[in-house]
């Protein structure tokens, strides 16, 4: 059974740093993408990156600059890191597997991140 | 990049009505076209992924159709259990989602 499960710290003071984990279980992060997505008042569901099966990444220039995405296999889990955070990076951030060209087939149930002082 | 208009965003439906939900790219996105299911609280289910390959396990009532830029999402026959907010994707370049409808009963 495939499930996928986000953990995040909730609130964020602005500047800092946000991590989240994503937990999975029912198959192996070798043989899967694995996406993130992020859903904000402002801007809705946005794209942010994924990292391929083999353990290299890509990220929506939106966010390059502050954005990091990386994994570890033995635990299961993938984790995303971004810096410099703004209260407009309140939102509910989601992980997806994702098998191309089919996409996105499995997506956790999010973790809501609120960016305040 | 894509954009993706999705329409409309609020849909007030009776059980047993046929209820379609659309979404237009501002490109050709070659059928990379899928759409969610999300209810409150609970992580986005695909419901239809490559405009019209139903995912296993999902009732038959759902289907999807389209090319080129337009895509639609139809429930034959709605169900109390489909009320949900309903979203589409496009994976043909880059990633890009639609701003959702919301489903409620009539």
């Amino acid at each position: 059974q495939v499930q996928l499960k986000e953990t995040g710290p909730g609130l964020v003071q602005p500047t800092q740093t946000l991590s989240i984990t994503c937990t999975v279980s029912g198959f192996s992060l070798t043989s899967y993408y694995m996406q993130w997505v992020r859903q904000t008042p402002g801007k809705g569901l946005e794209w942010m990156g994924f990292i391929r099966s083999g353990g290299s990444t890509e990220y929506n220039s939106e966010f390059k600059s502050r954005l990091s995405i990386s994994r570890d296999t033995s635990k299961n889990q993938v984790f995303l890191k971004m810096n410099s955070l703004k209260t407009e990076d309140t939102g509910v951030y989601y992980c997806a597997r994702d098998t191309p060209p089919l996409s996105f087939d499995y997506w956790g149930q999010g973790v809501m991140v609120t960016v305040s002082s | 990049d894509i954009q993706m208009t999705q329409s409309p965003s609020f849909l007030s439906a009776t059980v047993g009505d046929r209820v379609t939900i659309n979404c237009k790219a501002s490109q050709n996105i070659n059928k990379y076209l899928n759409w969610y299911q999300q209810k409150l609280g609970e992580a986005p289910k695909r419901l239809i992924y490559n405009t019209n390959s139903l995912q296993t396990g999902i009732p038959s009532r759902f289907s999807g159709s389209g090319s080129g830029t337009d895509y639609t999402l139809t429930i034959s026959s709605l169900q109390p259990e489909d009320v949900a907010t309903y979203f589409c994707l496009q994976h043909n370049s880059g990633y890009t989602f639609g701003a959702g409808t919301k489903l409620e009963l009539k």
